[in-house]
């Protein structure tokens, strides 16, 4: 049972523009959502989150929306630059601190 | 920041041996510990999760007894992967939190049983 998913395996941008990175869940006790970024043979570096009270958070060039009645988030990247290739999972937790549950991760390319 | 230090990066063991992957919290206390693996082009799995000074919680799948986990102190938890086999090759990364401090991972271990 799948309770976190990014449904795009992969996602091509041109540089510069905006890249959306989709996740969507089915718990609907999860209140506390993440996005990591990472690198093959790498552990995941965090990027953003959200808590469940909130519909937007903004750090910079990342967005993150929470759309709790749909049971969806997005993340936003603008302006995107090659260096934010990478893998994009996004993360799940039902219990503050507790235990993640992972999307499958997307791929993200930028180019130049 | 927060870091966590994850040991060894790599290791290739023989079939049949055991391996111990170490994960350190080196500037906070980490009250949990989380270990995940992830195979290839596949999500983070969660395996386990441990309290200081408790008894890991295993999900659903994973052997406790091949895949054993201390977490013995605030700063140091480790993953003994028993008996391994091919099969147990894989990326396991550790992720610690504690008061003030949310999820940090470590870097990983590429583990590679032959």
């Amino acid at each position: 049972d799948q309770q976190v998913k990014q449904n795009s395996p992969s996602l091509s941008v041109q540089e510069g523009r905006i890249s959306i990175l989709n996740c969507d869940y089915t718990n609907s006790m999860f209140d506390y959502f993440l996005w990591y970024k990472k690198y093959p043979a790498e552990g995941p570096t965090f990027l953003i989150s959200i808590s469940s009270i909130k519909d937007k958070n903004e750090d910079g060039r990342f967005t993150v929306f929470l759309n709790k009645s749909a049971k969806h988030l997005s993340l936003h990247i603008v302006p995107s630059q090659p260096g934010d290739s990478a893998v994009y999972f996004c993360a799940a937790s039902a219990e503050g601190y507790g235990k993640l549950t992972f999307g499958q991760g997307t791929i993200l390319t930028v180019h130049p | 920041g927060a870091v966590v230090s994850q040991h060894p990066s790599r290791v290739i063991c023989k079939s049949g041996t055991s391996v111990k992957i170490e994960c350190r919290s080196l500037d906070f206390q980490a009250t949990t510990m989380f270990w995940y693996r992830q195979f290839p082009k596949q999500s983070l799995m969660l395996m386990a999760t441990s309290n200081e000074g408790s008894k890991a919680t295993y999900e659903q799948g994973v052997e406790k007894d091949k895949f054993l986990i201390n977490h013995a102190s605030l700063t140091l938890s480790t993953l003994t992967v028993t008996s391994a086999h091919p099969e147990d090759s894989s990326f396991y990364i550790c992720s610690a939190s504690g008061a003030s401090y949310g999820y940090t991972f470590g870097s990983g271990t590429r583990l590679t049983v032959v």
